[in-house]
């Protein structure tokens, strides 16, 4: 089954206390991206990867990072949370870029107190 | 620079009436269109797309979009909602090979 799994699904965490969130998928997809929900402001996108060792910034990529070592793994990091980082997180990836479906993970609930 | 915007942040309707869910984007470049659904704690699900052809899209679970170049919109409606519908609605464009642009979402609840 085509799927994109994150772990954790809900996390709860203090301020400063370095967490990664982690992503993986099983269709051999290049592309894969972070998005971060908030209620009223949609899907944004923190970071994407075109492929192995190919990131980039997307709209709100600050106070997070990324690393695309393996095609399937695309791990999130938080290296000191803050409140604000408060937010529903998704992992998504598809074939490419351009035009073609993407499938999200679950999400993951993460509260920095 | 591109947006997307939804109109409207929740729709309540009745189960069997239709519903439509405004879209509205303004880009510089052409894009693809995109409506995605998120049922409750899940993640997003594409509903349908729009690339290139027909300007009228058909989608999953009797959804349907029309693509309106001149007024840069890509409405969704569906003519008999169920109660199993009740969800958010996403709207995005992706304009060239840029990323995908969410709209803010639409919260579909379907009373008996």
């Amino acid at each position: 089954e085509a799927q994109v799994t994150q772990n954790p699904r809900y996390l709860i965490t203090v301020t400063g206390k370095k967490l990664t969130v982690t992503c993986s998928q099983n269709m051999n997809h290049e592309y894969m991206s972070w998005y971060r929900q908030d209620p009223g402001l949609g899907l944004r996108q923190i970071y994407y990867s075109m492929n192995v060792e190919v990131t980039d910034k997307g709209d709100v990529p600050e106070g997070y990072k990324v690393s695309r070592k393996e095609k399937r793994n695309f791990p999130l990091i938080l290296e000191s949370p803050s409140p604000n980082q408060t937010s529903l997180y998704f992992c998504a990836s598809s074939r490419d870029r351009g035009g073609t479906e993407a499938f999200f993970g679950q999400g993951t609930r993460l509260t920095v107190v | 620079a591109q947006s997307v915007t939804q109109l409207d942040s929740q729709v309540p309707v009745f189960e069997e009436a239709p519903v439509e869910l405004r879209c509205n984007y303004s880009s510089s470049v052409s894009v693809y269109l995109f409506w995605y659904v998120q049922y409750p704690n899940q993640g997003l699900q594409l509903l349908l797309k729009y690339l290139s052809g027909s300007t009228l899209v058909k989608g999953i679970n009797g959804f349907e979009a029309e693509f309106n170049k001149s007024q840069t919109s890509f409405h969704l409606r569906k003519p008999s909602v169920h109660i199993s519908d009740t969800a958010e609605y996403f709207c995005a464009v992706l304009p060239g090979r840029r990323a995908l642009t969410f709209g803010s979402g639409t919260r579909l609840q379907v009373q008996p």
